[in-house]
């Protein structure tokens, strides 16, 4: 079973550009989650897809966004690319089999973004 | 807000030896999940270990454990007979029991295992 994939796996940009990365799920998995992950930093939670909506998205400015496809894929983009963007993006995906689900979540290998 | 703490952010232990990583967390919920993850230098996160806060018995994976403290919050991770392999960073994690999809990670913590 080929686990979450995302791409690419680093990217350099600069200040003011903008960004997209990808993730696809698990075959199966209907929920996606990005989260930022600075350099010596915990997991910061981004957003939430799940069935193609936006479900939930944590403290970030609206220049984070994103999407999920009908096949489930997600891509998470930034605009307005700032210098603090720089971290490790990691994408997860997780069944979602009802409210009191205790499924994990799997992730990717993540993109490494850098901002000069 | 549900908040976890790893107040360790490096540790290190010899070949063979045991490990214990702390981590404690913040809630008013009465049923919510922990877990531990694991990110090598690969940077694929790893599950490691998972506990559901009903259960009075720790979870236990191979030579990994918990200790799970639920009046006190915390959620400890025990690694007996260190590997080579196990050097990674450790995340703790919580999950709300009512929004499945509402998980914290604390900071990590860094682990080394010397040969």
């Amino acid at each position: 079973e080929a686990g979450v994939t995302q791409s690419p796996t680093h990217l350099i940009k600069t200040r003011g550009q903008q960004v997209t990365l990808r993730c696809s799920p698990i075959s199966g998995h209907t929920s996606v989650y990005w989260y930022q992950q600075a350099l010596g930093l915990g997991l910061q939670f981004l957003l939430w897809y799940d069935e193609g909506e936006e479900r939930n998205r944590g403290n970030f400015p609206p220049r984070f966004s994103g999407r999920q496809f009908p096949n489930y894929s997600s891509e998470l983009n930034v605009n307005a690319l700032e210098l603090e963007d720089s971290a490790l993006y990691l994408c997860a995906s997780s069944l979602t089999l009802g409210q009191y689900s205790n499924q994990p979540q799997h992730f990717g290998d993540g993109t490494r973004l850098s901002i000069l | 807000a549900q908040t976890v703490t790893q107040s360790q952010p490096e540790m290190s232990v010899q070949e063979a030896e045991t490990v214990t990583l702390s981590c404690t967390y913040d809630t008013s919920e009465s049923d919510y999940y922990l877990f531990w993850y694991k990110q090598p230098p690969s940077r694929q996160m790893i599950l490691v270990i998972r506990q559901e806060a009903y259960k009075q018995q720790n979870a236990t994976e191979n030579r990994f454990s918990v200790n799970f403290q639920k009046a006190a919050k915390s959620f400890s991770l025990k690694i007996s007979d260190s590997q080579l392999g196990d050097a990674a960073m450790y995340f703790c994690a919580y999950r709300s029991f009512y929004n499945n999809n509402d998980m914290r990670f604390g900071a990590g913590t860094r682990l080394t295992v010397k040969p």
